[in-house]
């Protein structure tokens, strides 16, 4: 049972632009909610959380949204850079829980 | 410094092999956790230990699924008789904390079992 959604497999942008990525999520008991970005034969890295306690979080071009009705999340990168160009996981957990549930992740290719 | 390795980074095994997949995590890091990540899904969470105690086994998909942390540094994923759904990147992380936050993943060894 997917806990953690990310319904569009891939995002075009060009360069510049704004990129914006979501997730939904069903499990109302998520508090902490995590970005991860990937290259092809790395691992994960983490780029930016949020706390349910906030609605947004933002550290230099990557901003997080958090709609805890809605059990939404997006994050937003502005201006996009080609170094950009990854696989971008969103995760959640309970926030005295180890567990993470990821999404399946969305492809992000930025044009030059 | 030294981020979270693992070896070996790829590894072919015919159906019915026994494999043994190794994570060096973060130095001091507490946490350790496993991922099964199948082709165009996202990690899924086998199995977490704190120091040398597994604590959460809940993820590994049967008995053939085996993990230990003997002296709360390296652990090892072992697969007993692959099978071809085994087949999967195996990502290992660490933290240096008890509970949640950020997690440092490590390469990930991807097993093609045939």
């Amino acid at each position: 049972d997917q806990q953690v959604k990310q319904n569009s497999p891939s995002l075009s942008v060009q360069e510049g632009r704004i990129s914006i990525l979501n997730c939904d999520y069903t499990n109302s008991m998520f508090d902490y909610f995590l970005w991860y970005k990937k290259y092809p034969a790395e691992g994960p890295t983490f780029l930016i959380s949020i706390s349910s306690i906030k609605d947004k979080n933002e550290d230099g071009r990557f901003t997080v949204f958090l709609n805890k009705s809605a059990k939404h999340l997006s994050l937003h990168i502005v201006p996009s850079q080609p170094g950009d160009s990854a696989v971008y996981f969103c995760a959640a957990s309970l926030s005295n829980d180890y567990k993470l549930s990821f999404g399946a992740g969305t492809t992000v290719t930025v044009r030059a | 410094g030294a981020g979270v390795s693992q070896s070996p980074r790829y590894k072919v095994a015919k159906r019915g092999q026994d494999v043994a997949l190794r994570c060096d995590p973060i130095s001091g890091h507490v946490s350790l956790f496993w991922y099964q990540q199948a082709l165009g899904q996202g990690p899924e969470f086998l199995t977490y230990f704190q120091n040398e105690a597994q604590l959460d086994k809940s993820g590994l998909p049967s008995d053939r699924f085996f993990a230990e942390r003997p002296e709360g540094s390296v652990s090892t994923l072992k697969i007993q008789r692959t099978q071809q759904e085994d087949s999967a990147v195996y990502l290992c992380a660490s933290s240096p904390g008890l509970s949640t936050g950020e997690q440092y993943f490590g390469p990930g060894t991807r097993l093609t079992v045939t």
